[in-house]
C-alpha cells in the first residue's frame, strides 16, 4: 500500500521567507500527485496537481522519482499562505486508481 | 455549479447509537469517497463508491458502512458508535478515478459521540 510521509507536523516561517513542505511517498508508478490544502475555517481543496505543470499561488512543486519526493515550494511565504497542507500521491498498484492517499498534513504558519 | 453537499452538519450522539450521514456530489460526478478526518491521524480514507458499487475500502471496522444511490448521492453509516469515532466526516466527489482526477470536498459533518 501507498505510504505518504509528511514530516512536519508544523512549520513556522517569517512572511516573505522561502517555504518547502515535504513529502515523501513510497509507490511512484504514477505521475499523477496532488497538493491539497485547507485554509481556517474552508473546505479541503486541491492546491496544485503536478501533471498540470500549473504554479498556483506562487506555489510549486517538484516530481524527483530518484528520492520519491514532490515537495511543495514558495520563494516567498505570505501571511495569507497560513493553512493544512495534505500531499497526495499516487494510488499504489493494486488500488485501481480509487483510492486517494493522504499525508497527515503540515501545518504552515507564516509570522510577520 | 453546486459544490459537494453534506448533511447533517454537526451532530451529537451517544454511545452505542447508530448515525446515517449524506453526501451530494457535484452534478456529473459518479466517484464519491468518504475519509474520516482527526487531529491525530489526520485524513483516513474510508471507502469509495463508483456506480452504486463499492470499489475500495480503508482499514476500518465493520461497522463503519455506505452505499451509493443511482443518482450518485451517497451515504455512510456507523454503528454501535465509540467515542473514538468523534471526527469530522468529509465527502468528496470527482468525475471517476479519484487518485487520476481532482476530487472536490464537502464541508463534512462533525459527528461527536459522548
Amino acid at each position: 500500500a501507498q505510504r505518504v510521509t509528511q514530516p512536519e507536523k508544523l512549520l513556522s516561517v517569517f512572511k516573505g521567507a522561502p517555504v518547502e513542505l515535504k513529502c515523501n511517498y513510497s509507490y511512484s508508478g504514477s505521475p499523477e500527485l496532488f497538493w491539497y490544502v485547507q485554509y481556517s475555517r474552508q473546505r479541503l481543496q486541491l492546491l496544485l496537481r503536478h501533471i498540470s505543470r500549473e504554479s498556483i499561488k506562487g506555489f510549486t512543486a517538484d516530481l524527483n522519482k530518484g528520492e520519491t519526493s514532490f515537495h511543495l515550494k514558495k520563494p516567498f511565504a505570505q501571511e495569507e499562505d497560513s493553512a493544512m497542507y495534505y500531499c497526495a500521491p499516487p494510488e499504489d498498484e493494486t488500488g485501481g486508481g480509487n483510492k486517494l492517499t493522504f499525508g497527515t498534513g503540515t501545518q504552515l504558519k507564516v509570522e510577520l | 455549479k453546486a459544490g459537494v453537499t453534506q448533511t447533517p452538519r454537526y451532530l451529537i450522539k451517544t454511545r452505542g447509537q447508530q448515525v446515517t450521514l449524506s453526501c451530494s456530489p457535484i452534478s456529473g460526478h459518479r466517484s464519491v469517497s468518504w475519509y474520516q478526518q482527526t487531529p491525530g491521524q489526520g485524513l483516513q480514507f474510508l471507502f469509495e463508491y463508483f456506480s452504486e458499487t463499492q470499489r475500495n475500502k480503508g482499514n476500518f471496522p465493520g461497522r463503519f458502512s455506505g452505499r451509493q444511490f443511482s443518482n450518485s448521492r451517497s451515504e455512510m453509516n456507523v454503528s454501535t458508535l465509540e467515542l473514538g469515532d468523534s471526527a469530522l466526516y468529509l465527502c468528496a466527489s470527482s468525475l471517476e478515478h479519484p487518485s487520476g482526477n481532482t476530487i472536490y470536498f464537502g464541508e463534512g459533518s462533525w459527528l461527536t459521540v459522548v
